[in-house]
């Protein structure tokens, strides 16, 4: 059965800060993606990752996978009080039917 | 237009009662799922339709009855539902469930957030 992980699963930070959150998986996939989601809404797709390497960057994030690692990084480069949410990393699963299974999360909180 | 839109926003109902909800895609996507999204977790999936049939049932109790009437369309019916089923209900849809060079990644709709009293 696989596990994802997210690591830190809250994050308090200042605005103009960088910091990393961490996904990590228990079996082999080489596909990630990652999800935002704000309070009471519903999820909006940031990046799609799909083989060891990619790394795909969009404003402020950027996002990296490592699949030998079996390791996901999203990366913030100054945060501003906008990327407040919760972010999840999701791991392609199941080889032939293929599911999307959901790290735990991560809570972020840009503090002014 | 990557839109998926799910009907209603909210529900309340009973434990005896039967409702639906409603989930539609016009990106021409083959594959759609539901997913359960209680506070401060991630989504869990419930089901995943691939090309209108039932693909993954994630052993999820049959009060929850999922329909798939055509390539567009997702429905799921609620019958005799707990108070612990009170949860975000998420319909999302992928060009396929397959391995393929693009990946499946998932477009979600905005949730139907259920109460059950």
């Amino acid at each position: 059965e696989l596990k994802v992980e997210q690591n830190p699963l809250f994050l308090s930070m200042q605005e103009g800060k960088n910091y990393t959150i961490y996904c990590n998986y228990s079996t082999t996939s080489d596909r990630l993606y990652w999800y935002r989601q704000d309070p009471g809404k519903s999820l909006e797709s940031l990046f799609v990752l799909l083989s060891n390497g990619a790394v795909k960057q969009e404003g402020r994030l950027m996002a990296s996978l490592d699949t030998k690692a079996r390791l996901s990084t999203l990366h913030i480069t100054a945060a501003v009080h906008d990327l407040s949410a919760t972010y999840f990393c999701a791991v392609e699963y199941g080889g032939a039917t293929n599911k999307l299974i959901f790290g735990t999360g991560t809570l972020l909180a840009v503090q002014p | 237009d990557t839109e998926v839109t799910q009907t209603p926003k909210h529900l309340v109902m009973g434990m005896t009662n039967k409702k639906s909800l409603k989930c539609e895609q016009h990106m021409g996507h083959r594959a759609m799922y539901w997913y359960k999204q209680k506070a401060k977790k991630p989504p869990e999936l419930m089901f995943v339709y691939s090309y209108e049939k039932l693909s993954i049932n994630e052993s999820v109790p049959s009060r929850f009855s999922p329909e798939c009437p055509n390539s567009s369309l997702l429905n799921l019916h609620l019958h005799a539902l707990q108070p612990e089923d009170s949860a975000l209900y998420l319909c999302a849809s992928s060009q396929d469930i397959f391995s393929s060079g693009g990946g499946t990644e998932a477009f979600f709709g905005q949730g139907t957030r259920l109460t059950v009293v």
